[in-house]
């Protein structure tokens, strides 16, 4: 069965500094990856997917960018946190089920 | 636009009786809906699901109902356990893509 890997599981960060959140996946090759966003009180928002190495597609227009450098590494990015990136941040990996959906511990991240 | 919408933000129910969680969605071309589970500090955990062409589909204690034509779901947990509170979302899909449109969830409390 699918695991993901998913640190740091708890980040503090000043506004202006730079983002690096990884997420790995073990139990499965060729995965579709996905990256969403719970922001405190509200859902779950999908900012990023990727079928494959090097594929990356955005959801919503945003401060972060998403990199795939191998067929099961997701690294989540930012240049310049914004107060507003603060929220826990959730690494999905598709199941073999129709449009089920394997989700990593989350990192939370707290912009000052 | 929130295409998939949970209005109400918690539930409090007492421990083996029946909770009904509710969520509707604007699309009507999703074709595929999901229920996950979220403990705090953890990634959501698929729990069950139900296609289009369906109107029921039931796991256990869990069944869920999908109304096309009011483009509305609900899941209903019976009985009760204080080990079912937590924040239930709803998801739905409608390319086979594996995105996943989320609710807001609906935090339960089960009182013992």
């Amino acid at each position: 069965s699918q695991t993901i890997h998913q640190w740091p599981a708890t980040l503090v960060q000043p506004v202006g500094s730079p983002l690096s959140l990884e997420c790995t996946v073990e139990g499965t090759s060729n995965p579709n990856l996905y990256w969403y966003r719970q922001a405190a009180g509200r859902g779950l928002q999908l900012l990023f997917y990727s079928v494959g190495i090097g594929q990356i597609s955005s959801e919503v227009p945003q401060n972060l960018s998403a990199s795939r450098p191998q067929d099961r590494q997701f690294i989540l990015s930012s240049k310049k946190l914004l107060l507003s990136d603060s929220g826990f941040y959730l690494c999905a990996c598709r199941g073999p089920g129709r449009e089920t959906q394997y989700f990593g511990p989350g990192t939370r991240l707290l912009v000052l | 636009d929130q295409q998939v919408k949970q209005n109400s933000p918690s539930l409090s129910v007492q421990e083996g009786r029946i909770s009904i969680l509710n969520c509707d969605y604007t699309n009507s071309m999703f074709d595929y809906f999901l229920w996950y589970k979220k403990y705090p500090a953890e990634g959501p955990t698929f729990l069950i699901s139900i296609s289009s062409i369906k109107d029921k589909n039931e796991d256990g204690r869990f069944t869920v109902f999908l109304n096309k034509s009011a483009k509305h779901l609900s899941l209903h947990i019976v009985p009760s356990q204080p080990g079912d509170s937590a924040v239930y979302f709803c998801a739905a899909s409608y390319n086979q893509g594996g995105k996943l449109i989320f609710g807001q969830g609906t935090e339960l409390s089960v009182k013992p």
